[in-house]
């Protein structure tokens, strides 16, 4: 089963908004990170939060880790049509092994 | 410094055939992730391969296999194909230290996407 559960499944908003994703883990882990998948292309990676950081910030992103609820963020801010894409959060366990466990993504529309 | 490379990038098998899927690492990484992806299941860890060993498997059957070779090029083979097999195959590299730390950042292709007929 996936570790990760995004919220929401979907998102649709005009450029120049902010777009927010919601992800949810179920178990202790080393790293949280966040990857954009452009239409049946290869997954990129955006940002990496460690578990004992709160808040990260690269260029539009801005992302947060709640351990004790075992939850982050992601927020894109001022969005572009050029970052429709889905995002996915993704989680390095401290336990089973190296392997990093995607969630089910979210799809993101940006209008222009 | 190049990326990862998948090949072949599309390919058409019918049920019962077998298929292998190639993938080079980006020079230097030697842990090699393989993810299937299908719009119903999302992405799926198959396993992942570091120094020839494979380290960690996912929940698939047997008919799902794999290996990795000394210059950390990696292949994976399904047997028996079956419809449900139809889906973006997806290769991940990582520079897995044996000694860590690591953070497990993957580095993808552009995946493989195989059609069962």
């Amino acid at each position: 089963s996936q570790q990760g559960e995004e919220d929401p499944q979907a998102l649709s908003i005009q450029e120049g908004e902010n777009a927010t994703m919601n992800c949810s883990y179920k178990t202790s882990i080393n790293n949280l990170q966040w990857y954009r998948q452009n239409s049946g292309r290869g997954l990129v990676h955006l940002i990496l939060i460690r578990s004992n950081e709160r808040e990260k910030h690269s260029g539009r992103l801005r992302v947060t880790l709640d351990t004790s609820k075992k939850s982050s963020s992601l927020l894109i801010t001022a969005s572009r049509a050029a970052d429709t894409a889905s995002y996915f959060c993704a989680t390095l366990g401290n336990t089973g092994g190296f392997k990093t466990i995607f969630g089910a993504g979210t799809r993101l529309f940006v209008k222009a | 410094k190049a990326g990862v490379t998948q090949t072949p990038r599309y390919l058409i098998k019918t049920r019962g055939q077998q298929v292998t899927l190639s993938c080079s690492p980006i020079s230097g990484h030697r842990s090699v992730s393989w993810y299937q992806q299908t719009p119903g299941q999302g992405l799926q860890f198959l396993f992942e391969y570091f120094s020839e060993t494979q380290r960690n498997k996912g929940n698939f059957p047997g008919r799902f296999s794999g290996r990795q070779f000394s210059n950390s090029r990696s292949e994976m083979n399904v047997s028996t194909l079956e419809l449900g097999d139809s889906a973006l195959y997806l290769c991940a590299s990582s520079l897995r230290l044996a000694g860590g730390p690591n953070t497990g950042e993957l580095f993808f292709g552009e995946g493989s996407r195989l059609t069962v007929l």
